[in-house]
């Protein structure tokens, strides 16, 4: 029953290993996002889609590639992981992308060695 | 776009006391300033909002006052307690976007 969901929690893998991590939400939103929260905890917005359209691409090398095959999943493909790559990935949603809450899923732990 | 400063980057209070972290945000399009909180290990929630329309929010032990001239918005924990550590982050958005900002966090102790 939880509301935002992702797959998996902890991710260990090898530099240039292509990698996915999934995101669900039962909300009924119209937006979803993926941050990147690295060692010092600084929450950085990496991709925004609404109802399946991207609306934010950040600056971010194109080895990251979201995908929204509908408006309640947004994943995110990984290609060629660096070391530097190591970090908590969130999703997160919210109602229209609005004026509105954001709420996170639980994260997941990518480790690239 | 936005940039959102975040102080003090670590604070220790000692329990009962009162906790204040502040934000100052760029760009004065933001309208709506939520804060959330992250436990160790967890996921950021949120524990307040603040619209862009209102200069003060309080719920229990938590509050939130926004001045737009200045562009700075606080939170203020009275009466602390333990479980009041975690690191919290305020963020900004803009009516322009629907992209958060957040700042860079504060991790904050209660020494019980």
């Amino acid at each position: 029953d939880t509301a935002v969901s992702q797959t998996p929690k902890y991710l260990v893998t090898q530099m240039g290993n292509d990698k996915s991590i999934k995101c669900e939400q039962n909300l009924g939103h119209d937006t979803m996002y993926w941050y990147k929260q690295d060692s010092k905890k600084f929450l950085k917005i990496m991709f925004s889609y609404n109802n399946k359209e991207l609306i934010i691409n950040e600056t971010v090398p194109n080895r990251f590639s979201p995908k929204s095959p509908d408006k309640a999943h947004l994943n995110l493909h990984i290609n060629s992981l660096e070391l530097g790559d190591s970090a908590v990935y969130f999703c997160a949603s919210s109602p229209s992308g609005g004026v509105d809450t954001q709420y996170f899923g639980p994260g997941t732990r990518l480790t690239v060695l | 776009g936005e940039n959102v400063e975040q102080h003090p980057s670590t604070l220790s209070v000692q329990e009962g006391d009162s906790a204040v972290i502040k934000c100052t945000y760029s760009d004065s399009a933001s309208n709506y300033f939520p804060w959330y909180k992250q436990e160790l290990g967890k996921r950021p929630q949120l524990i307040i909002d603040i619209r862009s329309n209102v200069g003060e929010k309080k719920d229990q032990r938590i509050a939130v006052t926004l001045n737009k001239t200045a562009k700075h918005f606080s939170l203020h924990i009275t009466e602390t307690q333990p479980e009041d550590s975690a690191v919290y982050f305020c963020a900004a958005l803009t009516n322009t976007g629907n992209q958060f900002y957040f700042g860079t966090g504060t991790s904050l102790t209660v020494i019980p």
